[in-house]
């Protein structure tokens, strides 16, 4: 299975900053998404990376707030924008490869706490 | 809508038992793909099994198997010979249809599972 890298794995940020999260695959993927979990929670997916174009964002996230970048087929950035301690969560890169039936599989996460 | 029910927030067992984990999931798709995945501390997601929904045969993993009643719409995971490094967060998930584009992991709430020494 691909080798997924997320960066960083954990940071405490101040309330109304920014910060950017990457995730490098050692392989070509050909679809990339970024979950969100909050404490206690499940996963709950924020939107996929389309290669070349605008992210396609699920019901309760919008661009502003969480903008994704997919420059290539094996690179993705998260941004949280404008941080509140609602955010404080691990987000989590994962990948699917080609072909029809591949599993899906995640970076170690990011654990984030906003002061 | 397309759900995924784990309806046993916590287990405990001790080690070397076997333990089983229940899934129920709903859907009106005929094909799909069915997933456990678990989540030790280090927080990292690690795929456990999967199945594919117009497979009969139960698929198994060494210590991990699941039963999959299509009918039912239930997919339960057995372990057998329960470890300590089995303690983790064990999530259900599914893939709702087998068209490109239109693959988005459903994931149920969780088990939280711990094997006493």
């Amino acid at each position: 299975s691909a080798v997924i890298s997320q960066k960083p794995s954990r940071d405490i940020c101040q309330r109304g900053t920014s910060l950017t999260i990457q995730c490098q695959v050692d392989s070509q993927v050909t679809m990339m998404f970024w979950y969100r979990q909050q404490p206690g929670q499940s996963l709950t997916l924020i939107a996929t990376a389309n290669q070349g174009s605008e992210a396609t964002y699920e019901s309760g996230f919008v661009i502003d707030k969480f903008p994704i970048s997919r420059p290539n087929l094996t690179f993705s950035t998260l941004t949280v924008s404008n941080m509140s301690p609602e955010d404080s969560s691990i987000y989590l890169c994962s990948v699917r490869g080609q072909g029809q039936n591949q599993p899906q599989h995640f970076g170690d996460g990011t654990r984030l706490s906003i002061l | 809508a397309q759900t995924v029910t784990q309806s046993q927030p916590e287990m405990s067992v001790q080690e070397a038992e076997t333990v089983t984990l229940s899934c129920t999931y709903d859907t009106s798709e005929n094909n799909y793909y069915l997933f456990w995945y678990k989540q030790p501390p280090s927080r990292q997601m690690i795929l456990v099994i999967r199945q594919e929904a117009y497979k009969q045969q139960n698929a198994t993993e060494n210590r991990f198997s699941v039963n999959f009643q299509k009918a039912a719409k239930s997919f339960s995971l057995k372990i057998s010979d329960s470890q300590l490094g089995d303690t983790a967060m064990y999530f259900c998930a599914f893939i709702p249809g087998i068209i490109q584009g239109a693959q988005k992991l459903v994931f149920g709430q969780g088990t939280r599972l711990t094997i006493n020494p």
